[in-house]
């Protein structure tokens, strides 16, 4: 069946790090992934998304890039603030699924001042 | 209304007891999903309606957990004779849906938080 496997935390970085979140994926079909973040005391949003190969999501400085060959969605980000503490989960769906979304167990992000 | 909503926010019952936990989805998202997120652990699938399709009852854990969904409006999940395990953060989210679509953006409700004693 599929799954999606991500890096566990938590992690922690200073601010201005670069950050790599890690996330792989198995599939049977073609689905699309994303990225969703819960900000604490906050409900799940998404965050990037990426709906087919070589496919590049982006949003608040974050970039994820879909990549087939390696089934992978690592998240990255070139300069972290204190606002992205956060935790990240990785997470793909698929119409052979009816759209049921299998999410990863998520990442705990700290970033320091 | 705007987003998805969820009722109540906390609930604290007796083992033993019955619960319902409530969600709102957004107008006009056909889809619709609950989730079970304990604390400090990642997002577990429960149940998924789409539409006027049978729902996918995969993710129940066990058959004390049961959910039902009005047309494509409000739905309710039921868990019978609680237990402590079930003390979680019980997540709705809906989506557009339907069939067609490359993607399938889901918008999450802030939950409702279960403390069994």
């Amino acid at each position: 069946g599929n799954s999606v496997t991500q890096m566990e935390g938590p992690v922690t970085l200073s601010e201005e790090a670069f950050l790599t979140i890690n996330c792989t994926y198995t599939a049977t079909g073609y689905p699309s992934l994303f990225w969703y973040v819960q900000y604490p005391g906050e409900g799940l949003q998404l965050l990037l998304k990426a709906t087919k190969a070589d496919d590049k999501g982006s949003n608040k400085g974050f970039e994820a890039t879909y990549r087939k060959e390696t089934t992978s969605f690592h998240l990255e980000k070139g300069s972290v603030q204190v606002s992205d503490s956060a935790v990240y989960f990785c997470a793909l769906s698929e119409v052979s699924g009816g759209f049921k979304t299998i999410f990863g167990a998520g990442t705990r992000l700290f970033v320091k001042a | 209304g705007a987003g998805v909503s969820q009722s109540p926010s906390n609930k604290v019952t007796e083992k033993g007891k019955d619960v319902e936990l409530r969600c709102d989805p957004i107008s006009g998202h056909t889809a619709l999903y609950w989730y079970r997120q304990r604390l400090g652990q990642g997002l577990e699938f429960l149940i998924y309606f789409q539409g006027n399709s049978a729902p996918d009852k995969s993710g129940l854990p066990s058959d004390r957990f049961s959910a039902e969904r009005t047309g494509e409006s409000v739905s309710t999940l039921t868990i019978q004779r609680t237990q402590q395990e079930d003390s979680a953060v019980y997540l709705c989210a809906s989506s557009v849906g339907g069939s067609g679509r490359s993607y399938n953006e889901q918008f999450f409700g802030p939950g409702t938080r279960l403390t069994v004693l």
